[in-house]
């Protein structure tokens, strides 16, 4: 069965530094997504991607986070300037059309020291 | 802002028993319910979905249950079984999918 997957799984970086979180959506889906996990709470939505462009975004999703389609198959999140709270797991996820589920990938786990 | 919530954060049941987890919300636009699984460092592995012109809907041992009135639903697992000790999160969406507004999660474990 097709997957989402991402890189890498574990990223460490010092607060300050950029990170770029990658993703390869499922090959068909048309609609992408990243969402992130703080330890111990609800999985949050930061970005909606369509046709090439953001189609909606969080609050959380501000200047610092940046979302990109280079080419056919990749789809990236990257965070300019980490913080402390940056710290998180980060799921990318793709989505065909309406009423069919997110498939989301095992998501990158983002330490920032 | 609390759109979906789930209240239990955990529920321990007997292997071979039902499983009863519960999810309301207070977004009458959610048109599409879905229950995701998660074991740790993974990501959400989707498990059942309803819309909302459906008030039940049946996948093998997984049944999940909308009652709009209430702005209630919740996912049953009949028989229970030690695999499925995880936790589990429930997540809406309007405009027939896409963007997910997830509960907290209830974590489940079963027990043998």
């Amino acid at each position: 069965e097709p997957e989402v997957t991402q890189t890498p799984s574990h990223q460490v970086t010092q607060m300050g530094q950029e990170v770029i979180l990658r993703c390869v959506p499922i090959s068909n889906h048309l609609y992408f997504y990243w969402y992130r996990q703080i330890l111990g709470q609800k999985v949050e939505f930061l970005v909606s991607f369509y046709n090439n462009e953001i189609s909606e975004k969080s609050e959380i999703f501000d200047d610092q986070f940046s979302v990109e389609r280079p080419d056919g198959s990749n789809f990236t999140l990257k965070i300019r300037s980490t913080k402390l709270e940056d710290s998180a797991m980060y799921f990318c996820a793709s989505f065909l059309r309406g009423n069919s589920p997110l498939h989301f990938g095992n998501g990158t786990r983002l330490t920032v020291t | 802002d609390q759109q979906v919530k789930q209240n239990s954060p955990s529920l321990s049941v007997q292997e071979g028993r039902i499983s009863i987890l519960n999810c309301d919300y207070t977004n009458s636009m959610f048109d599409y319910f879905l229950w995701y699984k998660k074991y740790p460092a993974e990501g959400p592995t989707f498990l059942i979905s309803i819309s909302s012109i459906k008030d039940k809907n049946e996948d093998g041992r997984f049944t999940v249950f909308l009652n709009k009135s209430a702005k209630h639903l919740s996912l049953h697992i009949v028989p229970s079984q030690p695999g499925d000790s995880a936790v589990y999160f429930c997540a809406a969406s309007y405009n027939q999918g896409g963007k997910l507004i997830f509960g907290q999660g209830t974590e489940l474990s079963v027990k043998p």
